[in-house]
């Protein structure tokens, strides 16, 4: 099956830093997903994003799906963006659907 | 409001005594779907339905069940809970499978097994 790989598995930093995430995936995808767990375990969907870029705000993703990856920016850092982000891949119709290992996130005051 | 709830939260069951785990959605989606989340893993899908359809992953034990007795409700049943079927489960909605596979996720139940 599809392998999802994200890095960093872990990143600290100061409230008001920017940071990238990022997700490699094996195979070619028509789904790709970022979410947040926050630490009370609430998982949130950020981005649906198989290709292109997106922004919400302080966040943005973007996708180059021709060479299997994906990038989610962070920028202005708020404690409130702690938790785990993962990034999710799979088929059209909800098949196979694959949640990535997450890269784990604390900013500090 | 909340938009996918799931009861209870909290669940603690017995070795081999079955449990059943409820999610309910206020959003009218056609689609819902229940992961599995262990200590320090990401989630797990383990089956969903679009409408009354029901699709299981393929790796998902027989163990596990799921019914949908209308558009509103979802059930997770456990047969036979081993010590290894604790963690978090989580269930999800979307609109449709085009769009997105789990688009709105609830609080999770967090299940103990004794």
């Amino acid at each position: 099956g599809i392998q999802v790989e994200q890095s960093p598995p872990d990143l600290i930093l100061q409230e008001g830093a920017n940071s990238t995430l990022r997700c490699n995936f094996s195979d070619s995808v028509n789904n790709l997903q970022w979410f947040h767990q926050n630490p009370w375990g609430q998982l949130i969907n950020l981005f649906y994003i198989p290709s292109g870029t997106k922004q919400n705000g302080r966040l943005s993703a973007t996708t180059v799906a021709t060479e299997r990856y994906s990038l989610l920016y962070i920028s202005s850092s708020q404690t409130t963006d702690s938790g785990v982000y993962f990034c999710a891949v799979g088929g059209d119709y909800g098949q196979n659907f694959v949640f990535g290992p997450g890269t784990r996130l604390s900013v500090l005051p | 409001d909340a938009m996918v709830i799931q009861n209870p939260r909290y669940q603690v069951t017995q070795f081999g005594k079955p449990v059943t785990l409820s999610c309910s959605q206020t959003l009218n989606h056609n689609v819902m779907y229940w992961y599995q989340q262990k200590s320090s893993q990401a989630p797990k899908l383990l089956f969903h339905y679009y409408d009354k359809d029901f699709n299981n992953e393929a790796d998902t034990p027989d163990n596990f069940q799921s019914r949908r007795p209308n558009t509103s409700f979802c059930f997770l049943d456990i047969r036979s809970p081993g010590l290894g079927d604790a963690a978090m489960y989580l269930c999800a909605t979307s609109r449709d499978l085009a769009v997105a596979a789990g688009g709105y996720f609830g609080p999770g139940t967090r299940l103990t097994v004794t």
